[in-house]
């Protein structure tokens, strides 16, 4: 089983260019996420999806652009990138969400840094 | 403040030692989540606990949700290297359907020395 699946792995940016981190999922869940994690500061909300089509912003939106047009896929857009954006994103999917008691299923991660 | 408290914030042991972390919620966990993290890697899944007093155990971890539902402990009997990582503990903390949000504790890190 793929589980959740992140591309790339690493990748490094030039303030101010744009990329987009891929995430998929083939899980048939419906909840999906993407987290930063920043040393010693646990994973802080950018952006979920409680289902193809439908998404809003976490508690870290800003510089961030996110879409879910297929159950499968939620890929995350940076654009503009900036220095405080260097971070490890993962994304995550549960079938239910919490109140549903499902846990989250995390990607491997994207390690990005942006100089 | 964080709502999730962990504690320790990291831990060295020596192989074949037990030892136990912490997690400390000011408010009712309807739901808490174990998970583990190798460096470079993502975040595996171990256990989830829902009800109070609930335990669970794998290989030599076991987790345990205190009656009030407020606090998390997780136990691993006979320490390995191949424990060492970051231990971060998840939860739901909303009563109610619909809600989607799942706040973390900043996690424990854990060194086993062979």
């Amino acid at each position: 089983n793929a589980g959740v699946t992140q591309t790339p792995k690493f990748r490094i940016l030039k303030i101010g260019q744009s990329m987009t981190l891929q995430c998929a999922q083939d899980m048939n869940h419906n909840y999906m996420y993407w987290y930063r994690q920043d040393p010693g500061m646990g994973l802080k909300l950018i952006y979920y999806s409680v289902g193809a089509g439908i998404t809003d912003k976490g508690e870290v939106p800003n510089g961030y652009n996110v879409s879910r047009s297929t159950t499968e896929d939620f890929p995350l857009r940076l654009e503009l990138a900036a220095p405080s954006q260097t971070s490890v994103y993962f994304c995550a999917s549960s079938y239910s969400g919490p109140s549903g008691g499902s846990p989250l299923h995390f990607g491997n991660g994207t390690r990005l840094t942006v100089t | 403040s964080q709502e999730l408290e962990q504690s320790p914030q990291s831990l060295i042991v020596q192989e074949g030692k037990n030892l136990t972390i912490n997690c400390t919620s000011s408010k009712t966990l309807y739901g808490l989540y174990w998970y583990k993290q190798k460096y470079g890697e993502g975040l595996i899944f171990l256990m989830m606990l829902q009800k109070g007093g609930e335990e669970k155990s794998h290989e030599k971890i076991t987790a345990k949700l205190d009656e009030k539902k407020q606090q998390s402990s997780l136990h691993i009997t006979a320490s390995q290297p191949s424990h060492a990582g970051i231990y971060l503990c998840g939860a739901n903390t909303s009563p109610t359907s619909g809600t989607y949000k799942y706040i973390f504790g900043t996690g424990t890190r854990l060194k086993v020395l062979a």
